[in-house]
C-alpha cells in the first residue's frame, strides 16, 4: 500500500536557523506529492505540488524538492510565523483519487 | 474567491446518535474529499466524490457515508456514533480530483460524549 513517512516528528528552531523537513514515500506510480501547512484548529493550507523527480518549487522562505523516494521542505531563515505542522501527501496511479498523508512535522520557531 | 465552507464548525453529540456534516466546495470544483483527523491517526481519507459519484473510499466502517449533490455540495453522515468518532472532519475540494491541488475547509470539530 502507498505510504508516507515524515521526519522529524517535531523540530524546534531559533529564528533565522535554516533546516529541512523530510517526507519519504512509497507509492505505485507517483501522480503527485503535495505539501501543506496546518495551523492549530484549522484546515491544511496548500503549499506546493511536485510531480516528477528533480522538480523544485519555492515560496518565500520555503523550497520543496523531490527525488524518486523522498521530498524535502527546506526552510531558510525561518520566522516565528512559520511555526505550524507541515504535512506531506502523495497520490499514486492506482489510487489517484485519494491522498495518503504523512503524520506531519510540528515546527516551532522561537524568536 | 470564496474558499471551502464547512458547517457546522463545532458539534457535540451523544453516543448512538447520528450526525450530518456539510461541505460547500470552491465554485467550479467538482471533486470533494472527506478526511478524519485525530491526534493518534493523523489525516485519514474517508471518501471522494466527483459529479455526484463516489470514486474512492477509505477503510472506514459503513457507519460513515456521504453524498454529493448536483451543485457539488457534499454531505457526510455518521450513524450510531461512538466515542472514537470524536475528531476534526475536513473536507477538501479540487477541480478534478485529489491528485490536483486540493483546498481544505476549516473543518468540523465533532465531539462524541
Amino acid at each position: 500500500e502507498d505510504q508516507v513517512t515524515q521526519s522529524p516528528e517535531a523540530l524546534r528552531l531559533q529564528e533565522g536557523e535554516s533546516s529541512s523537513l523530510n517526507c519519504s514515500y512509497t507509492v505505485s506510480g507517483l501522480r503527485g506529492l503535495f505539501w501543506y501547512r496546518q495551523d492549530p484548529g484549522k484546515g491544511p493550507e496548500f503549499l506546493f505540488t511536485l510531480y516528477s523527480a528533480g522538480e523544485e518549487k519555492e515560496k518565500e522562505r520555503l523550497k520543496a524538492t523531490l527525488t524518486k523516494k523522498e521530498s524535502f521542505l527546506h526552510i531558510t531563515a525561518p520566522k516565528p510565523e512559520d511555526s505550524a505542522t507541515y504535512l506531506c501527501a502523495v497520490s499514486g496511479s492506482y489510487n489517484f483519487n485519494k491522498f495518503y498523508f504523512g503524520s506531519g512535522t510540528k515546527l516551532n520557531v522561537k524568536p | 474567491k470564496a474558499g471551502v465552507t464547512q458547517t457546522p464548525r463545532y458539534l457535540i453529540k451523544t453516543r448512538g446518535q447520528q450526525v450530518t456534516l456539510s461541505c460547500s466546495p470552491i465554485s467550479g470544483h467538482r471533486s470533494v474529499s472527506w478526511y478524519q483527523q485525530t491526534p493518534g491517526q493523523g489525516l485519514q481519507f474517508l471518501f471522494e466524490y466527483f459529479s455526484e459519484t463516489q470514486r474512492n473510499k477509505g477503510n472506514f466502517p459503513g457507519r460513515f457515508s456521504g453524498r454529493q449533490f448536483s451543485n457539488s455540495r457534499s454531505e457526510m453522515n455518521v450513524s450510531t456514533l461512538e466515542l472514537g468518532d470524536s475528531a476534526l472532519y475536513l473536507c477538501a475540494s479540487s477541480l478534478s480530483g485529489p491528485n490536483t491541488e486540493a483546498f481544505f475547509g476549516q473543518g468540523t470539530r465533532l465531539t462524541v460524549v
